[in-house]
């Protein structure tokens, strides 16, 4: 059963960096059509993508936070990195990373992790 | 960027009765539209793609319907688990360009 799980710290301060990885089984980024989404939800408040990696490794983020945002992976460990600069209280919110299968359900997000609350505030 | 609209924001339909959830796109995106459920602290769970395919496992009384910018959801006979918020998802231009709607909570009646 594919499962993704999201781990990272709960609390940062403004300004600083968020590093959270997501951890996946069942399915690896080495096979062709395989991407791992990062999404976020403040709280009460609706859904965001965020960036995406494929198979091939390339990497790709929404405009609005291209100049914040990383994305890496370690393939052999089944991992997914998100770093997200100059965090602010506006970033508060949960961070879900979800799989994406291109040649499925292209487009779509089919399996998501039970995603990690992160605060901004000093 | 593609704006996603949805509406209404609540929709109250009793137990057994139809539900019908809407969401315009900004711009076409043919036929590239996802509906997602969310239940409270649960991630999203994937009901619809390709505007009108459904999911593996999603049960029959789930449909999506439209085109271009126009997209409709309906939820046939609601049942008492089916009272979640929903989202719409457009991916016309995937990966570049991946946008949601507000949301749409539907309550029972």
């Amino acid at each position: 059963q594919v499962t993704l799980r999201e781990s990272g710290p709960a609390l940062v301060k403004p300004t600083q960096t968020l590093t959270l990885t997501c951890t996946f089984s069942e399915f690896s980024l080495n096979t062709a059509g395989m991407c791992v989404n990062w999404i976020r939800q403040p709280p009460g408040k609706a859904l965001e993508w965020l960036a995406l990696i494929n198979w091939d490794g390339h990497k790709y983020y929404a405009t609005s936070l291209k100049t914040r945002v990383t994305l890496s992976r370690d393939t052999s460990k089944n991992q997914v990195v998100l770093t997200m600069s100059n965090m602010e209280p506006v970033d508060t919110a949960t961070y879900y990373c979800a799989r994406t299968f291109h040649f499925g359900a292209a487009g779509t997000m089919d399996y998501w992790g039970r995603g990690a609350p992160v605060t901004v505030s000093s | 960027e593609i704006m996603m609209t949805q509406s209404p924001a609540t929709l109250s339909v009793s137990p057994g009765e139809r539900a019908t959830v809407s969401c315009r796109a900004s711009q076409s995106v043919g036929t590239n539209l996802a509906w997602y459920q969310q239940r409270p602290g649960q991630a999203p769970r994937l009901l619809i793609y390709g505007a009108s395919l459904r999911a593996t496992g999603i049960p029959a009384r789930f449909s999506g319907s439209g085109s271009g910018t126009e997209f409709t959801l309906t939820i046939s006979s609601l049942q008492s688990e089916d009272f979640e918020v929903y989202y719409c998802q457009q991916y016309n231009n995937w990966p570049l360009s991946i946008t949601f709607g507000q949301g749409t909570r539907l309550e029972i009646k």
